[in-house]
């Protein structure tokens, strides 16, 4: 099965640099998108192809990968990122879909 | 702008069928894959299913084979999702997405679905 691991919370103070990371063996080959869900509210894409920014999204996020390892940076944590953060991608041939488990940010 | 609003959900007693749909707006609905996504209350993000802007292909997450069938309208935007014999593990929100380069960049703002008697 397809799976992708992520640790499941990570804490920071304001200011500081937060990384999330998703692993799985697939991610050597397959592109990770990223995804910010706030309590009560839907998730909202932030990072896509590895390291793609949408429109709208601030520049303090950021995305890397390094083998089957893909890391989701926020530079200086802002209160108002302190949200769930999904990893997500795909299988070779597009018909299998997969998120990680989730990271809870804590802003301390 | 691009919206989503899904509708259908509501309280179903377990064996019994439900019909989701997502009305789509601010784009050109036919030229895109769609997906739902759920989401069991306190947990994290399960994909479900997918289908082509054409609705020629369709995807299902392993576990709910045969129980799921999504299809589209594309003469009135909608998207749907069928769940046969439901069951109280299919209780959560299920969101539908829209697909771009294997990103779902646009999210609805999720409909409740809770199974009980």
């Amino acid at each position: 099965s397809y799976e992708l691991t992520q640790p499941i919370s990570v804490s920071v103070s304001p200011g500081q640099t937060a990384r999330i990371t998703c692993s799985g063996d697939a991610l050597s080959k397959q592109y990770v998108s990223w995804y910010q869900q706030r309590p009560g509210q839907a998730p909202v894409l932030v990072m896509s192809t590895d390291n793609e920014r949408p429109s709208g999204i601030p520049e303090r996020f950021s995305g890397s990968t390094s083998g089957t390892t893909v890391t989701l940076t926020i530079s200086g944590v802002q209160a108002e990122d302190e949200a769930d953060y999904y990893c997500q991608s795909a299988d070779s041939s597009n018909t299998f879909w997969v998120f990680g488990g989730g990271t809870r940010l804590t802003v301390l | 702008q691009v919206q989503l609003v899904e509708s259908g959900g509501g309280v179903v007693q377990p064996g019994r069928s439900l019909r989701l749909s997502c009305v789509a707006s601010g784009f050109t609905f036919s030229s895109y894959g769609m997906h739902w996504v759920r989401q069991a209350p306190g947990k994290g993000l399960e994909w479900v299913a997918a289908i082509w802007y054409d609705g020629s292909n369709k995807y299902y997450v392993d576990s709910e084979k045969g129980r799921f069938t999504i299809s589209r309208d594309n003469s009135k935007n909608t998207l749907f999702l069928e769940i046969n014999a439901l069951r109280a593990e299919d209780t959560a929100v299920y969101y539908c997405a829209r697909d771009t380069e294997d990103s779902f960049d646009y999210w609805g703002q999720g409909i409740l679905v809770t199974v009980s008697s």
